[in-house]
């Protein structure tokens, strides 16, 4: 199975920092990686796909970058609605796996 | 708009089977555009992909639950379907369900039902 580790795992942050999470992949992934979002008791909602294709109706402070095995989220200017769990996601084999998640919380 | 919903029991006896269904509205299952995955995530913890079928019959299973897992689909009724069979409490998880957006050899999965509580309990 491909692993994904995210670091940090938890990052805590202010309305209007920019943050930046990050995905490393056990062997390379091309850019076959999406990136979601999770609020508490919430589904997932897909941000980013293909690694920097921004999904339509998601807002353009987030951007998604990298391809083979590094990969990075990045939030421009930091909302009150964006502390959540990001999570990132492989597809270019079977399985298909995630990321353990990085908390995003207000410092 | 597309919406997908999960349905089935909140309370599954251990070593019984888990049946669970999604509703697929605002979207035809058999279209061939799209293919449609479960996912299941226990309290406090990550996501794990349990398995994929594509509308022309064929299915992907991850093999950590390959054993027990059994995907299907009835286009005629717009669902497909999940069971796992000789459950633990390690399967009590929130269980989604999604339409996976596959173009070309770039995939997505979107959007996710609003998921479904299963506790494995006796």
């Amino acid at each position: 199975d491909i692993q994904l580790t995210q670091s940090p795992s938890l990052l805590s942050a202010s309305v209007g920092d920019r943050v930046t999470i990050t995905c490393r992949a056990s062997q390379g992934i091309y850019s076959y990686l999406a990136w979601y979002q999770q609020k508490p008791g919430k589904a997932p909602k897909v941000l980013i796909y293909a690694a920097s294709t921004l999904q339509s109706g998601v807002p353009s402070r987030f951007s998604g970058s990298g391809s083979g095995t590094e990969f990075a989220l990045t939030i421009s200017s930091l909302q009150p609605e964006d502390f959540a769990t990001y999570y990132c996601q492989q597809l270019n084999a079977y399985p298909i796996t995630f990321g353990q998640g990085t908390r995003l919380e207000i410092k | 708009q597309v919406q997908l919903q999960e349905s089935g029991p909140g309370l599954v006896k251990p070593s019984q089977t888990l049946s669970l269904t999604c509703s697929v509205s605002g979207d035809s299952i058999s279209s061939g555009r799209y293919c449609w995955s479960w996912m299941r995530q226990p309290a406090g913890k990550g996501l794990e992909w349990i398995g994929r079928i594509f509308t022309g019959g064929s299915i992907n299973y991850n093999p950590s639950l390959e054993s027990r897992a059994t995907i299907s689909v009835d286009a005629s009724k717009n669902q497909f379907y999940l069971m796992l069979n000789s459950v633990t409490a390690a399967d009590t998880a929130v269980y989604y369900c999604t339409r996976d957006v596959v173009r070309g050899v770039v995939a997505w999965f979107d959007p996710w039902g609003q998921g479904t509580l299963v506790t494995v309990s006796s």
